[in-house]
């Protein structure tokens, strides 16, 4: 079985600092990972994904994430904040590339004070 | 080209009524999924269709839930007798056949009182 935990429910950070959202994952066979953001009143959407090759992925926006194997973990970071950028983000695995079957973490919400 | 649409989007209903979710996806997507999540917490898998047939429903919490999906496209999710613990957000999805991005809907936030 596999699990995420996502450190932090919350997240307030000025604009224009940076921020990182903390993930971890446990599980018994090689994972993909993903990151989703959900705004006000919006549905989830997928912000980047990690399935293989260099651990290091990016979004369009600016944020990127890093895939840890050793340390279990994948967090999210951003070095400059913006106002649009609150919202709640989740972290999410799966034991194979049917992202649709993921397990989900808590999700941690970003608030992003002028 | 419309996202996943998902109807209502808001319930309230009494213990013990039942309620029907609907969702549909994105045009073309074979893969459809539904999620629940309770409470704040974690979004957690109910099941998945391909086209019409359930491919996994491993994540479906009881048999007063019970999902179908008529001629591959929208998919309706029952519960019925609702119960408190029932309420949440349900989230659908869908995606393309051997695509691994999923497309969510808004969700439709259900609360029984």
């Amino acid at each position: 079985a596999q699990s995420v935990t996502q450190l932090d429910s919350q997240v307030p950070v000025f604009e224009e600092a940076p921020v990182e959202l903390r993930c971890n994952y446990s599980s018994s066979v090689s994972v993909y990972l993903f990151w989703y953001v959900q705004y006000p009143n919006q549905g989830l959407q997928l912000l980047l994904k990690y399935l293989s090759g260099s651990t290091l992925v990016e979004s369009i926006n600016g944020f990127e994430a890093e895939f840890n194997k050793s340390q279990t973990s994948f967090h999210l970071r951003k070095p400059s904040v913006h106002i649009s950028d609150t919202a709640e983000y989740f972290c999410a695995v799966s034991e194979n590339t049917n992202a649709g079957k993921s397990t989900f973490g808590d999700g941690t919400t970003l608030t992003v004070k002028p | 080209e419309a996202g996943v649409t998902q109807f209502p989007s808001h319930s309230v209903i009494e213990k013990g009524q039942t309620v029907t979710l609907r969702c549909d996806p994105i045009s073309g997507h074979d893969n459809l999924y539904w999620y629940r999540r309770v409470m704040g917490k974690e979004i957690k898998f109910l099941l998945h269709f391909v086209k019409e047939s359930k491919q996994d429903e491993s994540g479906m919490p009881n048999n007063r839930f019970l999902a179908e999906r008529t001629g591959g496209t929208y998919s309706t999710l029952k519960v019925q007798p609702a119960e408190l613990e029932d309420s949440g957000v349900y989230f659908c999805a869908s995606s393309q056949a051997g695509v691994n991005t999923i497309y969510f809907g808004e969700g439709s936030w259900l609360t029984v009182v």
